[in-house]
């Protein structure tokens, strides 16, 4: 069984542009969460996302947006960006919702904002 | 109250010796203490995780051993080898209103020297 998957492994964009990043989860995962890990420090929550609705936000600013889709896939949209998003961006993907379950992280998209 | 705080930074280990790894938490609303190993521009792979109705688990050379009332947890590494070295993280989960948020710690740079 294929694992997390995510697109695009590397980007590069200009300040004030805008990105999308994708994620697969595993199959039969519908659960699928969204963090940034910033070089040398571990991964900070941005979103949760469990049958195409939001269950949790973190303590990111309205330019983060996020979208899960019928097949359980998801987006992760960032508007104006600023040199400090650069990071790590990692999805996991979960059996449910709720109750702690094992989360499976996806090897992550390289965002570099010049 | 969130934060899940980390020891060592970064450590070094003969091979073949026991590496340890500290985590501690404030919210005891966690319930649910997974640790992930991190190799460089990967995602974290989840390693063993523990609830904590139990004081230790172990899964071959990984042991993680929990102290509720302390409200510490750890990883202990036997027979540490070369390919062991990588970045470990901590985590808890819990207690979110349905939401699944990991906290991770701040990560340790494991080094096992041949």
């Amino acid at each position: 069984d294929a694992g997390v998957t995510q697109s695009p492994t590397h980007l590069i964009k200009t300040r004030g542009q805008q990105v999308t990043l994708r994620c697969s989860p595993i199959s039969g995962h519908k659960s699928v969460s969204w963090y940034q890990q910033v070089l040398g420090q571990g991964p900070q929550f941005i979103f949760q996302y469990y049958e195409k609705e939001e269950r949790g936000r973190g303590n990111f600013p309205d330019r983060f947006s996020a979208r899960q889709f019928p097949n359980y896939s998801s987006e992760l949209n960032v508007n104006a960006l600023l040199l400090g998003d650069s990071a790590l961006y990692l999805c996991a993907s979960s059996l449910a919702e709720g109750v702690p379950t094992e989360a499976f992280f996806g090897q992550g998209t390289r965002l570099t904002v010049v | 109250q969130q934060q899940v705080k980390q020891s060592p930074q970064s450590l070094i280990v003969q091979k073949g010796g026991i590496s340890i790894i500290n985590c501690a938490y404030e919210n005891t609303a966690f319930d649910y203490f997974p640790w992930y190993q991190q190799f460089p521009g990967k995602g974290p792979a989840l390693l063993i995780a523990i609830r904590p109705d139990v004081s230790e688990k172990k899964e071959g050379r990984f042991t993680i051993s929990f102290n509720k009332s302390a409200k510490q947890f750890s990883l202990h590494i036997m027979d540490s080898q070369p390919g062991d070295s990588a970045t470990y993280f901590c985590a808890a989960s819990g207690g979110f209103q349905g939401a699944q948020k990991l906290v991770f710690g701040q990560g340790t740079r494991l080094t096992i020297n041949p």
